[in-house]
C-alpha cells in the first residue's frame, strides 16, 4: 500500500520555526486531511493534530497543522530542545480502505 | 486515566503463531474503534488493522491480510491480534491505539521477534 511522502529530515535552530510536509493524494490527505504524531526515541507516538488543525487537549499551540490540496503541513514555532523527535503524518485512504503513514521526518533542533 | 497495555509479544519461529492482547481502561471501550500499528526496529510506523467499536468495520493492511485477525471482547475491555504464518518481516514493536478522530491514545507496545 502506497504511503504518504515526508522529507526524511529537517534541521532548524533553537526558537526558530519548522514546517514539515506530508504529500498524499485525493483519496487520503486531499480527502479528510492528515493526523500528525510525534515520537521521541524509545517512546510510543503521541497525537499532535488531527483532521485540519484540531489539537488534543494538552498539546501546545506552538504546533499547528494545515492542508493545501493533497499536501498537509505541520508548523512548529519557537523550537525547543524537546521538539527534537520523529514526526509522522497519517490519513485514511478511501480507495485502499486502509490507514497510511508517511515515512516520518526526523526533526533536529540545533 | 485512559490507558492501553499490550502483552503477548515474544520470540517466535518463522511460520509460527502468536496472539497479542491490549487491555484498555479509563474510557468506554466499546465506543471506540481500535487499531494495531507496528514499528520494525529503526523503521517508521506501519498501520496493521482496525476494528470498529462493536466489532465491525474490520480492515487490514495488505502485508498482513489473510494471516492476521483482529478481534475484541468488549465485556473484558480487551483488543486482540491473532498472528499466523509469521515471517521475519513481521518483527516489530506492536502498538494498540484508540481512535477518536485519529490515533489519540497509544499503548507502550509489545515486541514481536520472528526468528529461528
Amino acid at each position: 500500500q502506497a504511503g504518504l511522502t515526508q522529507p526524511p529530515s529537517v534541521s532548524k535552530g533553537l526558537r526558530q520555526t519548522a514546517t514539515l510536509t506530508c504529500t498524499g493524494n485525493s483519496n487520503n490527505v486531499g480527502n479528510q486531511g492528515a493526523a500528525w504524531l510525534q515520537q521521541h526515541q524509545g517512546h510510543a507516538p503521541k497525537l499532535l493534530s488531527y483532521r485540519k488543525n484540531n489539537r488534543p487537549s494538552g498539546i501546545s499551540e506552538r504546533f499547528s497543522a494545515a492542508r493545501s490540496g493533497n499536501t498537509a503541513s505541520l508548523t512548529i514555532t519557537g523550537l525547543q530542545p524537546e521538539d527534537e523527535a520523529d514526526y509522522y503524518c497519517s490519513a485514511w485512504d478511501s480507495s485502499l480502505s486502509a490507514w497510511v503513514f508517511g515515512g516520518g521526518t526526523k526533526l533536529t533542533v540545533l | 486515566e485512559v490507558q492501553l497495555l499490550e502483552s503477548g509479544g515474544e520470540l517466535v519461529q518463522p511460520g509460527g503463531s502468536l496472539r497479542l492482547s491490549c487491555a484498555a481502561s479509563g474510557f468506554t471501550f466499546s465506543s471506540n474503534a481500535m487499531h494495531w500499528v507496528r514499528q520494525a526496529p529503526g523503521k517508521g510506523l506501519e498501520w496493521v488493522s482496525v476494528i470498529g467499536g462493536r466489532g465491525g468495520g474490520i480492515y487490514y493492511a495488505d502485508s498482513v491480510k489473510g494471516r492476521f485477525t483482529i478481534s475484541r471482547d468488549n465485556s473484558k475491555n480487551t483488543l486482540f491480534l491473532q498472528m499466523n504464518s509469521l515471517r521475519a518481516e513481521d518483527t516489530a514493536v506492536y502498538y494498540c491505539a484508540k481512535e477518536k478522530d485519529a490515533f489519540d491514545i497509544w499503548g507502550q507496545g509489545t515486541m514481536v521477534t520472528v526468528s529461528s
